[in-house]
């Protein structure tokens, strides 16, 4: 039971690059989330999901875009990369009671 | 709406001494309630949770919260403190009216430095 994954764990691009973080879960949850860690600001809420085929806006959605086709599986999109997307980009699931995190990507972009 | 409120950012005590990570929340209905723990370089772990029942929550690695209704706090305890408990602790409410998604927020964390 491998819990959430992400892929990549870290990943540098320029300005203006395209790329997409993969989140798999095992555990059949219905609920997904993308956060984004950054000093001194907790964690933010990018976008989330409350089953297979639904996304919604978080509170930091702007430059990002994510779609759920498989209820295993929320990918996050970043279009087109600025600096102030350098970040850790963590996905949570959770059923009822709980969030389990995957352990995270590091992101930078120069 | 909810939130969540860590007041101090970082705690500091010795080894084998008490701690106590402070966390107050706001919810309009019932509340259920989150520790994580995060290690350098690690994503959040599950430390325990407060959903109903007794007020005082015993979780992972000897910690433990005490639900306070009428104070809105959560704060996270630990009778005797260990070196490898030195991480960042996050709180986290969720109304259990479910009109959030089942979106969980987070306070800004508190850092936790036990020394030897």
């Amino acid at each position: 039971n491998a819990g959430v994954t992400q892929t990549p764990k870290f990943r540098v691009l320029k300005t203006g690059q395209s790329m997409t973080l993969l989140c798999a879960q095992d555990m059949n949850h219905e609920y997904m989330y993308w956060y984004r860690q950054d000093p001194g600001m907790g964690l933010r809420l990018i976008h989330y999901s409350v089953g297979e085929g639904t996304t919604a806006k978080g509170e930091v959605p702007d430059g990002y875009n994510v779609s759920r086709l498989k209820k295993q599986n929320f990918l996050l999109g970043l279009e087109s990369a600025a600096p102030s997307q350098t970040s850790v980009y963590f996905c949570a699931s959770q059923q009822i009671d709980g969030y389990t995190f995957g352990s995270g990507t590091r992101l930078t972009v120069v | 709406a909810q939130s969540v409120a860590q007041p101090e950012d970082q705690v500091n005590v010795a080894e084998g001494n008490p701690l106590t990570v402070k966390c107050t929340y706001s919810v309009s209905g019932n509340p259920y309630l989150f520790w994580y723990v995060q290690y350098p370089n690690r994503g959040l772990q599950f430390l325990l949770k407060y959903i109903t029942g007794d007020n005082l929550v015993k979780g992972s690695y000897g910690f433990e919260a005490e639900f306070n209704k009428s104070q809105t706090s959560f704060h996270l305890k630990k009778p005797s403190a260990l070196v490898s408990d030195s991480a960042l602790y996050f709180c986290a409410v969720r109304d259990i009216s479910g009109t959030n998604a089942g979106k969980s927020t987070f306070g800004d964390g508190t850092t936790l430095t036990v020394k030897p």
